[in-house]
C-alpha cells in the first residue's frame, strides 16, 4: 500500500489476555519503529527493527511485551497477560533506512489497545 | 538522557496570522535530527517539518519554518497564513540515537 497500516484499528481485551497488533510498512522500508502514546501524551519509543532484527528494544517495558518481524516486512508487537496500564495508542512507524537523509518515518494511524 | 520540552500545552491562532510553537531540547550527542509533526484527531502523525542538526540553515516548507538555534538547543515551529486545517497537536521530536517526542502543543486556529 501507499502508507504504513496497522490492524486492528481498535482492540479491546481483559486483563491477563494476550493480545497482538499487526503492522505492515511501506514497501521497500527497512526500519520499523514501534510507540505506546498514552492519552495526552508524545509517543513513547518502545523497539525498532533494522530489517529483521531488533536493533534496538530498550523503550519495551517489560518481558510483557515482544515485537517480531520474521521477514524484514510486516511486525507484530505482541503483549502477554494484558495490564489496565497497557491501555494506549501503539504507533508504528517505518522508514527507508535508519539514520541519515532518508530517516524520515511515517506514521501509520495506531491501535487503541483498552484493557478492561 | 535525551528529553524534549514542550512548554505551550495549548495555543490558539486566528486565521491567516502566524503562530509559532516553542520546542527546546536537551543532549550530549552532536549528530541528530529534530523534527515537527502534526497529528490531526485522525491519529495519523504527519511529517511537517525536519532539520538535520549539522545544517545551520533553518528548514523551509511552504508555510512552516523553523527557527533552530544549535547552542540554546531550541527549535521553534512558525506557521504563517495559518489556515483551520492546522489545528492539530503538534510534537516537536528529537532523533539521535534514540527517538524522542515532546508531549505535543494543541494548536486551535480561529476563524
Amino acid at each position: 500500500g501507499a502508507g504504513v497500516s496497522q490492524t486492528p484499528s481498535n482492540k479491546v481485551t481483559e486483563k491477563g489476555k494476550y493480545v497482538e497488533l499487526r503492522c505492515d510498512p511501506i514497501s521497500g522500508h527497512t526500519a520499523l519503529y514501534w510507540y505506546r502514546q498514552s492519552l495526552g501524551q508524545g509517543p513513547e519509543f518502545l523497539i525498532y527493527f533494522q530489517g529483521t532484527g531488533a536493533a534496538d528494544d530498550s523503550g519495551l517495558p517489560n518481558d510483557r511485551f515482544f515485537a517480531v518481524r520474521p521477514e524484514g516486512s510486516v511486525s507484530t508487537l505482541k503483549i502477554q497477560r494484558t495490564e489496565r496500564g497497557d491501555s494506549a495508542v501503539y504507533l508504528c512507524a517505518s522508514s527507508l533506512r535508519d539514520r541519515g537523509p532518508t530517516d524520515t518515518q511515517y506514521f501509520g494511524p495506531g491501535t487503541r489497545l483498552t484493557v478492561l | 538522557a535525551q528529553t524534549v520540552t514542550q512548554s505551550q500545552p495549548e495555543m490558539s491562532v486566528q486565521e491567516a496570522e502566524t503562530v509559532t510553537l516553542s520546542c527546546t531540547y536537551d543532549t550530549s550527542e552532536s549528530d541528530y535530527y529534530l523534527f515537527w509533526y502534526k497529528q490531526p484527531p485522525s491519529r495519523q502523525m504527519i511529517l511537517v517539518i525536519r532539520q538535520e542538526a549539522y545544517k545551520q540553515q533553518n528548514a523551509t516548507e511552504n508555510r512552516f519554518s523553523v527557527n533552530f538555534q544549535k547552542a540554546a538547543k531550541s527549535f521553534s515551529l512558525k506557521i504563517s497564513d495559518s489556515q483551520l486545517g492546522d489545528a492539530a497537536m503538534y510534537f516537536c521530536a528529537y532523533r539521535g540515537n534514540q527517538f524522542y517526542f515532546g508531549t505535543g502543543t494543541s494548536l486551535t486556529v480561529i476563524p
